[in-house]
């Protein structure tokens, strides 16, 4: 069974630009959360989605927004990117809740 | 908030001594709480979880209520348990995360 995979596994971007970064979840998973990992602040959850609802939301500004798609699949989005949003972006898919999470590889993005 | 806090950026131990990973948790009520690992080049995945009260690759956490901790030990460390260790904590459907610890264990 394949894993979660994640494009761009790397992303190169500007101050003001924006990126939509994509998660294919594992077959049969259908809840789908996304963290930003940094070496100061470890890994802060953004949000997660289940049927293509979001369910939860964690404190990140509304530059940061995501959807899912039928297939379970979803995407990230980050407006008007700012230095800060430098980070690794990772998703992790679950069969349902209390299952384990199985996270990706991520994708690493560099604001300039 | 809930808030999980991993006071040690950095451990170091010599292979075959024991090792312990400390984490506290800030929560009133009954959270369920993980040790996840990341080793090198690798994913992230999890390693155990306290409601399975299981030994993962020689691991065991205890979840201590009084002190709101669930710090994972091992009694002899060995070379392949060097990586990042994440201890978090899950309400609903929302994971809290502490900074990780970076795990070395010297030969």
């Amino acid at each position: 069974k394949a894993g979660v995979t994640q494009t761009p596994r790397y992303l190169i971007k500007t101050r003001g630009q924006q990126v939509t970064l994509s998660c294919s979840p594992i077959s049969g998973h259908r809840s789908v959360s996304w963290y930003q990992q940094t070496p100061g602040q470890g890994l802060q959850f953004l949000f997660e989605y289940f049927s293509e609802t979001q369910r939860n939301k964690g404190n990140f500004p509304g530059r940061f927004s995501g959807r899912q798609f039928s297939n379970s699949r979803s995407e990230m989005n980050v407006s008007t990117l700012e230095l800060g949003d430098s980070a690794l972006y990772l998703c992790a898919s679950t069969r349902s809740e209390g299952e384990t999470q199985y996270f990706g590889p991520g994708t690493r993005l560099l604001v300039l | 908030a809930q808030r999980v806090t991993q006071p040690e950026k950095l451990l170091s131990v010599f292979k075959g001594a024991p090792v312990e990973l400390k984490c506290n948790y800030s929560y009133s009520g009954s959270p369920e709480l993980f040790w996840y690992v990341q080793y090198s080049r690798q994913r992230l995945q999890l390693l155990l979880r306290h409601i399975s009260r299981e030994s993962i690759k020689g691991f065991t956490a205890d979840l201590n209520k009084g002190e709101t901790s669930f710090h994972l030990k091992k009694p002899f460390a060995q070379e392949e348990d060097s990586a990042m260790y994440y201890c978090a904590s899950k309400t609903g459907n929302q994971f809290y995360f502490g900074t990780g610890t970076s795990l070395t264990v010297i030969p």
